[in-house]
């Protein structure tokens, strides 16, 4: 089992353009997590999905960002345009089912907004 | 709402010794689920343990074992014979099994262990 593969690692970009981070879920996990983390706001949850679906995305921050699940073993968080406040550790995490299980969480992204 | 309060910003411990990192919680949920996860350098979060609100026994793993205690709404992480390696990051979290907030993953501000040789 590879785990959640989350790609890429770092990513550096600079405001105003469009920056796409991709996940992969461990097989047969149905549900899909993205979160950040900052120094100041600790880990917060974006938007989950359960079986390909979003469920909550109230902790997305605004219009820039927008995330999808096309199939069951995708996901990508697109921020478009992006400004140096989204610099932060992006996480996916995938749970067989969010009720009964841990979340395993990916490496994370790195995006740097220069 | 909900919310998960780790009051130990950093920690100390000595290398074979136990350490208890303290986290506490709160919610009107009255299925939850209590998590540890550990943070090393390298920034991967690994998951440690996991308490339900309905279960009768603390739950252990290995060298990990959570010390929960329902009443005071404590969920305390417990660390036998520490290692070099344990050295890094906790974070306590908090999944609420029913509402609006299910599926929620909520993470405390973490305390970061340091053990020493």
């Amino acid at each position: 089992d590879a785990g959640v593969i989350q790609s890429p690692r770092h990513e550096v970009t600079e405001m105003g353009q469009e920056v796409t981070l991709r996940c992969k879920p461990i097989s047969g996990h149905n549900s899909l997590f993205w979160y950040r983390q900052t120094m100041m706001r600790g880990l917060e949850l974006l938007i989950y999905f359960n079986n390909n679906v979003p469920i909550d995305d109230s902790g997305m921050p605004e219009d820039r960002f927008s995330a999808k699940m096309p199939n069951a073993s995708f996901s990508t968080l697109k921020i478009q345009p992006s400004e140096p406040r989204d610099s932060a550790v992006y996480f996916c995490a995938s749970s067989p089912n969010w009720a009964l299980y841990g979340y395993t969480f990916g490496s994370g992204t790195r995006l740097t907004v220069v | 709402a909900q919310k998960i309060t780790q009051t130990q910003p950093g920690m100390f411990v000595q290398e074979k010794e136990a350490v208890t990192l303290d986290c506490t919680y709160d919610t009107s949920d009255p299925s939850y689920g209590l998590f540890w996860y550990k943070q090393p350098s390298s920034g991967e979060m690994i998951f440690l343990i996991y308490q339900g609100s309905y279960d009768q026994q603390n739950a252990t793993e290995g060298r990990y074992s959570l010390n929960f205690q329902k009443a005071r709404k404590s969920a305390n992480l417990v660390i036998s014979a520490s290692q070099l390696g344990d050295s890094a990051m906790y974070f306590c979290a908090m999944r609420a099994n029913y509402g609006g907030s299910q599926g929620n993953l909520i993470f405390g501000k973490g305390t970061k262990l340091s053990v020493k040789p």
